[in-house]
């Protein structure tokens, strides 16, 4: 069966630092790979997705995530955050079992303090 | 370009009383999604609609949920009789779909359901 893994509950980082959201996956065959975002009182957005070719995927906002095949992660990041980057991260998969299926992560909350 | 609309915003019911939601997705859009979000969780497809087809209903609580999508556009998701615990955010989605390989979903406001 098919799964996605956010490890963390919450990341917090400072204005200005590097941050990283992890996300871990379980699924057979070639994965399609998400990351969306949800701010407060507002409907999730979609950021950035990984289907082929360059393991380096750059998205909205500044935001860019690194598909690891070997080690099934699709790590979300960016070199320099912004308070306004506080909010919920979800990562997904869509990956065929039975049918083609997106699956979500349970979601990682960043704050980013100034 | 329009986003996903959705309505109501909010609605508060009464366990065993029934309620409705309506989705209206992006122009163009051949696949549509509703799914259920319970607080600190992911969001969880109830059903997916190819054009008006369904795709995927496999988490839907059919004994008192329905969905359908008539003529492909428009999008109705209904609970009868709801239970404490559906009480939820319901979000709908759409996306381009298979033909055009773009996968990306948009995702509307969200119906935010407190069943009491």
């Amino acid at each position: 069966a098919q799964s996605v893994a956010q490890p963390e509950d919450q990341v917090n980082v400072a204005e200005g630092n590097p941050l990283t959201v992890k996300c871990t996956y379980s699924v057979s065959g070639n994965p399609y790979l998400f990351w969306y975002v949800q701010y407060p009182n507002r409907g999730l957005q979609f950021l950035l997705k990984y289907i082929t070719g360059d393991n380096l995927v750059k998205g909205s906002y500044g935001f860019e995530a690194e598909f690891n095949k070997s080690q099934t992660s699709f790590h979300l990041k960016k070199p320099s955050a912004l308070v306004s980057d506080s909010a919920l991260y979800f990562c997904a998969v869509r990956s065929y079992t039975g049918g083609f299926k997106t699956i979500f992560g349970a979601g990682t909350r960043l704050f980013v303090k100034a | 370009e329009a986003g996903v609309a959705q309505s109501p915003r909010y609605k508060i019911i009464e366990k065993r009383q029934s309620v409705a939601f309506w989705c209206n997705p992006i122009s163009g859009h051949a696949t549509l999604y509703w799914y259920q979000q319970i607080l600190g969780q992911g969001p969880k497809l109830l059903i997916q609609f190819q054009n008006n087809g369904v795709v995927d209903d496999s988490q839907l609580p059919k004994d008192r949920f329905s969905a359908e999508r008539l003529k492909g556009v428009d999008s109705t998701l209904k609970i009868q009789p709801a239970k404490l615990e559906d009480s939820a955010v319901y979000l709908c989605a759409s996306s381009l779909g298979r033909a055009s390989g773009s996968y990306e979903q948009y995702f509307g406001p969200g119906t935010r359901l407190t069943v009491t």
